[in-house]
């Protein structure tokens, strides 16, 4: 079975221009996740979709930020317009709600370099 | 609000050698989980084990293993005879029933050298 699948796997782009980032989760998933990891911070979790519908962004940095999720099985990530403090890795993850809670499973992640 | 403290953040090994990563956590609910994520040098996040807050056996894979301790809100990971494949950084997280977010701490990087 596939995994969760991010493009770009790196980005490199100026100061000021826009970035998307794209995930595609697991199959039968309904929950996905966009994380941001850096040093200074570690691992933050930006938004989260259950059925295609935003629960929580209170994790988004600002404005500049903006997630979709238009179907079931594709999820973006904007910045517009981006920043040097916006190099980060981010990563997509995806799991299937229930109530016991089921692990969620990441993809590869994206390494966005903004100069 | 939830907190996942790993307060190790590198622990060097001579390969072969046992290693234990600590993982100590906050919360107020009674019902949550407790997981471990592998991340290796090459970058992806790995999932290990997931565990729930009502079920405090230890478990046991291969050369890994997990001690949950409700008591001491610990939740460490232990490695015997590690290996140099075994290198990478370690999250601990933890999420909260009815909420699917899960809070990591800030990560080990374990080093295994030959």
């Amino acid at each position: 079975d596939a995994g969760v699948i991010q493009s770009p796997r790196h980005e490199v782009t100026e100061m000021g221009q826009e970035v998307t980032l794209r995930c595609k989760p697991i199959s039968g998933h309904n929950s996905l996740f966009w994380y941001r990891q850096t040093m200074m911070r570690g691992l933050e979790l930006l938004i989260y979709f259950n059925n295609n519908v935003p629960i929580d962004d209170s994790g988004m940095p600002e404005d500049r930020f903006s997630a979709k999720m238009p179907n079931a099985s594709f999820s973006t990530l904007k910045i517009q317009p981006s920043e040097p403090r916006d190099s980060a890795v981010y990563f997509c993850a995806s799991s299937l709600f229930a109530q016991n809670l089921v692990a969620q499973h990441f993809g590869d992640g994206t390494r966005l370099s903004i100069l | 609000a939830q907190k996942v403290t790993q307060a190790q953040t590198e622990i060097s090994v001579v390969e072969k050698e046992d290693v234990t990563l600590d993982c100590v956590y906050e919360t107020r609910d009674t019902t949550y989980y407790l997981f471990w994520y592998k991340q290796p040098p090459s970058g992806e996040l790995v999932f290990l084990i997931r565990r729930n807050s009502f079920d405090e056996q230890n478990e046991i894979s291969g050369r890994y293993s997990w001690n949950f301790q409700k008591s001491t809100s610990s939740f460490n990971f232990t490695i015997t005879a590690s290996q140099v494949v075994d290198s990478a950084v370690y999250f601990c997280a933890l999420s909260v029933s009815g909420y699917s977010t899960l809070t990591f701490g800030k990560g080990t990087m374990l080093l295994v050298s030959p």
